[in-house]
């Protein structure tokens, strides 16, 4: 079946350091979404992405759908503790208009 | 507040003993979907729901079952549950499938 690939899987920094993550796929997707999930709670949805090469940011978050369609980026600037916890992709199939696959995660601490 | 509530958040049961998770939603979302999130696997779609009484396989159907008889809620059914059925669960929802889902706060399962 299809898989995102998502990397790094995870990943120690310094606060107020940029922090770079990305999904890659063999496969083209509709729409890429990405989440953050904190301990003991569900994915919240961070940026969502429609087009190729679409650059979207929120905050100090910003994301790119990239132009092949098999791939994305997400960016945090400046990070701060309470960006801890784990980032994951999600990619919109052609093929099931209500199916996402999920990536495995990028898990990122900060260090203060 | 705006949510999906899942119960119960922690499960412990032992195998073959039929169990029902519930998922309910206060959005008057159309879309709703159940998602288990294992260790190194990300979040995999077991089921969702287009709509009531409409419902369809997602990655890993086996083993579960589900219903969609209001448009409000979306329960989990595990016939006779197996110890590889273990892991975190969690119900979705989502007023357009692009615009990606809303997840619940999760219910850790136990099969012993």
């Amino acid at each position: 079946g299809q898989q995102l690939n998502q990397s790094p899987q995870s990943m120690f920094i310094q606060e107020g350091e940029d922090v770079s993550m990305n999904c890659t796929s063999s496969s083209i997707f509709n729409t890429w979404l990405w989440y953050k999930q904190d301990p003991g709670e569900g994915p919240v949805l961070l940026i969502a992405l429609y087009k190729a090469g679409e650059l979207t940011s929120n905050g100090r978050l910003t994301a790119q759908f990239g132009i092949t369609r098999k791939d994305s980026f997400l960016n945090i600037s400046a990070s701060i503790p309470s960006d801890v916890g784990i980032y994951f992709c999600a990619g919109q199939t052609p093929s099931g208009t209500y199916k996402y696959i999920f990536g495995t995660g990028t898990r990122l601490k900060v260090l203060a | 507040e705006a949510q999906v509530t899942q119960n119960p958040r922690y499960l412990i049961t032992v195998t073959g003993k039929k169990l029902t998770v519930t998922c309910s939603q206060n959005m008057n979302h159309e879309y709703m979907s159940w998602y288990r999130q294992d260790p190194g696997l990300g979040l995999r779609q077991i089921y969702y729901s287009m709509n009531v009484e409409v419902t369809d396989k997602g990655d890993v159907p086996e083993g579960y079952k589900v219903s969609r008889k209001e448009k409000r809620n979306f329960p989990l059914i595990l016939e006779s549950p197996s110890p590889n059925q273990t892991s975190l669960y969690f119900c979705a929802s989502s007023l357009q499938a692009s615009y990606g889902y809303t997840f619940g706060s999760g219910t850790r399962l136990t099969v012993v």
